[in-house]
C-alpha cells in the first residue's frame, strides 16, 4: 500500500466549479506538499503544509494531522487549472527526503 | 534567473549505451535530487545529495550513477541503458533548513530502444 494516496485518481469539472482533491497518508509526517503539474511541463511547488491552512488566490490546501489528511480545494476553477496535482509528505525524523502521490489528473472544460 | 536547468530535454538511446544527465541550478541550494516519473506511479527517488562532494541513495538506485562535484551541478549517469529505465527524469534542488520547497526542473524525457 501506498504511504501516500490520492483521490479522485481523475477529476473532470465545468468552468466555475468547486474542485477539492484529497490525500490522505499513513506515516508521521513533518511536512506536507502540494504541487502542479502540467502537460508536458515541469513541477511547482503551490503549498507547503504543518498545520492548518493555506490560502493563495484562489487555491485552499488544508491538513488534519490527527487524521493524515489534506484536502486541496480550487474555487471558481477555470480551463488554466487542468493540471496533475500533486501531494508529497515529508516524514518525521527526514529532513531530505518526500513521498509523493501518484497524482490527481484534473481537466476543467470551459 | 534560470532555477533549475535540466540537459537534455530528450534523448533516445540504444540498450547497452551510456549517458550523463545534467542538473544546474543557480540557486546556492545545498540539496539537489533526481527522480524518475513513470506511468500510474509517484516519482520515485533515485539518488540525492545534501551537499557539494556527498551522495545518497534513494528507493530506485540500481543502474545509475551520480556526482556532486561542484555544489551547483548534480549528474546522473545511466552506465548500461536499459528499456526499463525509459523514463522522464526530474532533477529538483531546496536550500537547507526546515520548511523550504523543492524547486524542480523541466524534465528530461529518455526513451531505450
Amino acid at each position: 500500500k501506498n504511504e501516500v494516496e490520492q483521490s479522485p485518481q481523475n477529476l473532470t469539472a465545468q468552468e466555475g466549479e468547486f474542485i477539492t482533491i484529497n490525500c490522505s497518508y499513513s506515516v508521521g509526517i513533518s511536512a506536507l506538499h502540494w504541487l502542479q503539474q502540467h502537460p508536458g511541463g515541469g513541477i511547482v511547488s503551490l503549498f507547503m503544509l504543518s498545520s492548518g491552512k493555506k490560502k493563495h488566490g484562489r487555491l485552499i490546501a488544508t491538513i488534519n494531522i490527527q487524521e493524515k489528511h489534506s484536502s486541496l480545494h480550487i474555487t471558481a476553477s477555470h480551463p488554466r487549472d487542468s493540471a496533475v496535482y500533486i501531494c508529497a509528505v515529508r516524514p518525521g525524523g527526514s529532513n531530505y527526503k518526500l513521498t509523493f502521490g501518484k497524482g490527481t489528473l484534473l481537466t476543467v472544460n470551459p | 534567473n534560470a532555477g533549475v536547468t535540466q540537459t537534455p530535454k530528450f534523448r533516445v538511446l540504444k540498450t547497452g549505451q551510456s549517458m550523463t544527465l545534467l542538473c544546474a541550478q543557480d540557486m546556492n541550494h545545498e540539496y539537489m535530487y533526481w527522480y524518475r516519473q513513470d506511468p500510474g506511479m509517484g516519482l520515485r527517488l533515485i539518488h540525492y545529495s545534501v551537499g557539494e562532494g556527498t551522495t545518497a541513495k534513494g528507493e530506485v538506485p540500481d543502474g545509475y550513477n551520480v556526482s556532486r562535484l561542484k555544489k551547483q551541478n548534480f549528474l546522473l549517469g545511466l552506465e548500461s541503458a536499459a528499456p526499463s529505465q525509459t523514463s522522464v527524469y526530474f532533477c529538483a534542488s531546496r536550500t537547507g533548513g526546515d520548511g523550504q520547497p523543492q524547486h524542480f526542473g523541466d524534465g528530461t524525457r529518455l526513451s531505450i530502444l
